[in-house]
């Protein structure tokens, strides 16, 4: 999974609460990626960032926030206005002129 | 509209024969393309990329690639399936941006 790291890799969630999802990158990667897996239906892009305080809305972007303060770090908070969060979320970064994404080990994520 | 297919959910091979995995795309101008591989409850691990030259793209763990411009495919390929090859695979598309498109994923189950 190289340089980058997820964290928790399970977490349990009740309705109406915002839980935050870390991902950390020591590649020094400029662009970072998060994604929502559900089975059958592949890689969702919910949010990516390109740089440093700048991030964009990806496919399903709804119910979801981020920040880039760090290059670094790119966490992910899913709000309650998300309706169906329960889902395995990974992150990924890129060093941006070779565009191939390397990938976290995931965290899986259960609304109770 | 930018998109991939993968047409086949599963793929099933024994072990020692060789295996062929599914990908087409639909992306006008010149795509770069990359398979990536899953094993369960794991990030995605890079296998593979085509951005230009060669036809034939060789990647980790004895995998190989063909890009098919006429026919817009890029089918993942390996001569001697191995049992550990059992995972699941996402052929993935950009087209000079840092977003990737992801297919739904086909499933490898290589029989001993």
């Amino acid at each position: 999974d190289g340089g980058i790291t997820q964290s928790p890799k399970y977490l349990f969630r009740k309705e109406g609460q915002n839980v935050t999802l870390s991902c950390e990158q020591n590649l020094n990667h400029d662009a970072m990626y998060w994604y929502r897996q559900d089975p059958g239906q592949g890689l969702r892009l919910i949010y990516y960032s390109q740089i440093v305080n700048d991030f964009q809305k990806g496919d399903i972007a709804e119910g979801y926030s981020v920040s880039r303060e760090k290059k670094e770090s790119f966490p992910l908070t899913v709000t309650s206005a998300q309706k169906n969060p329960t889902a395995f979320y990974l992150c990924a970064s890129s060093h941006r002129e070779r565009n191939e994404q390397f990938f976290g080990p995931g965290t899986r994520l259960t609304v109770l | 509209a930018q998109s991939v297919a993968q047409p086949e959910d599963q793929v099933n091979v024994a072990e020692g024969n060789p295996l062929t995995v599914k990908c087409t795309y639909s992306v006008s101008g010149n795509p770069y393309l990359f398979w990536y591989v899953q094993y369960p409850n794991r990030g995605l691990q890079f296998l593979l990329k085509y951005i230009t030259g060669d036809n034939l793209v060789k990647g980790s763990y004895g995998f190989e690639a063909e890009f098919n411009k006429s026919q817009t495919s890029f089918h993942l390929k390996k001569p001697s399936a191995l049992v550990s090859d059992s995972a699941l695979y996402f052929c993935a598309v950009s087209f000079n941006t840092d977003k990737l498109i992801f297919g739904t994923g086909t499933r490898l189950q290589v029989f001993p």
